[in-house]
């Protein structure tokens, strides 16, 4: 039973340039969740998909930020134009929406570092 | 916005016990209390969660008051490898609101 995978584990990059970030959930999990996480702070939630619809985007998703999950399935995570307030490390999370509780089940994260 | 409370930092010497507590007084009634841990530089590991019935599995025991306007993670045998943040988080829906958590040392 694999996990939740998220490609690359670390980014770096220069102020201005695009990046994305891909996450593969856990096998027939149809939810799946984005989070920032900034150097000694808990994760903040971005948006998160319930099959390919993308239901809920925090005001933290700036125009700069996408979000796909065009089949149900795996996801990606753009930044257009990346600047040095994005660095951080983002957290891809999955779970199955069921009748009770859908708990979450997290990736190791991509680390950002705009320079 | 965390909707619950915790220490920012406590040890416990290994072999023993760890009882992490959590103040979450403003809890709806459909809502669980989930508890994660973060070791460092990795992403958060789910340990247990609970809605008004204890709850034991192979990781930790978590204990609700009958109010549910608190609870306590047990880790029951600490080990150095359970140095950690633990995060206790109330959420009756899509989003978990992570607060500061507690940082776990345990020293031998």
């Amino acid at each position: 039973d694999t996990g939740v995978s998220q490609n690359p584990r670390h980014k770096i990059t220069k102020r201005g340039q695009n990046v994305t970030f891909r996450c593969d959930p856990i096998s027939e999990h149809n939810r799946l969740y984005w989070y920032r996480q900034t150097l000694g702070q808990g994760p903040e939630f971005l948006t998160y998909f319930q099959n390919e619809a993308q239901l809920e985007k925090s005001r933290l998703l700036s125009d700069r930020f996408s979000a796909e999950r065009p089949k149900g399935s795996f996801s990606t995570l753009e930044i257009q134009r990346t600047e040095q307030g994005d660095s951080a490390m983002y957290l891809c999370a999955s779970s199955f929406r069921g009748a009770m509780t859908d708990t979450q089940y997290f990736g190791p994260g991509t680390r950002l570092t705009v320079l | 916005d965390a909707k619950t409370t915790q220490p920012p930092s406590m040890d416990c010497a290994e072999g023993r016990a760890a009882n992490l507590p959590c103040n979450h007084s403003t809890i709806s009634g459909n809502e669980y209390v989930y508890w994660y841990r973060q070791i460092h530089s990795q992403g958060p590991q789910y340990i247990i969660h609970g809605l008004k019935n204890n709850e034991t599995n192979e990781m930790a025991s978590l204990i609700i008051t009958e109010d549910r306007k608190s609870s306590t993670l047990i880790l029951p045998h600490a080990t150095l490898r359970d140095t950690a943040v633990y995060y206790c988080i109330s959420s009756g829906d899509y989003k978990l609101s992570f607060g500061a958590g507690t940082t776990v040392t345990v020293r031998a």
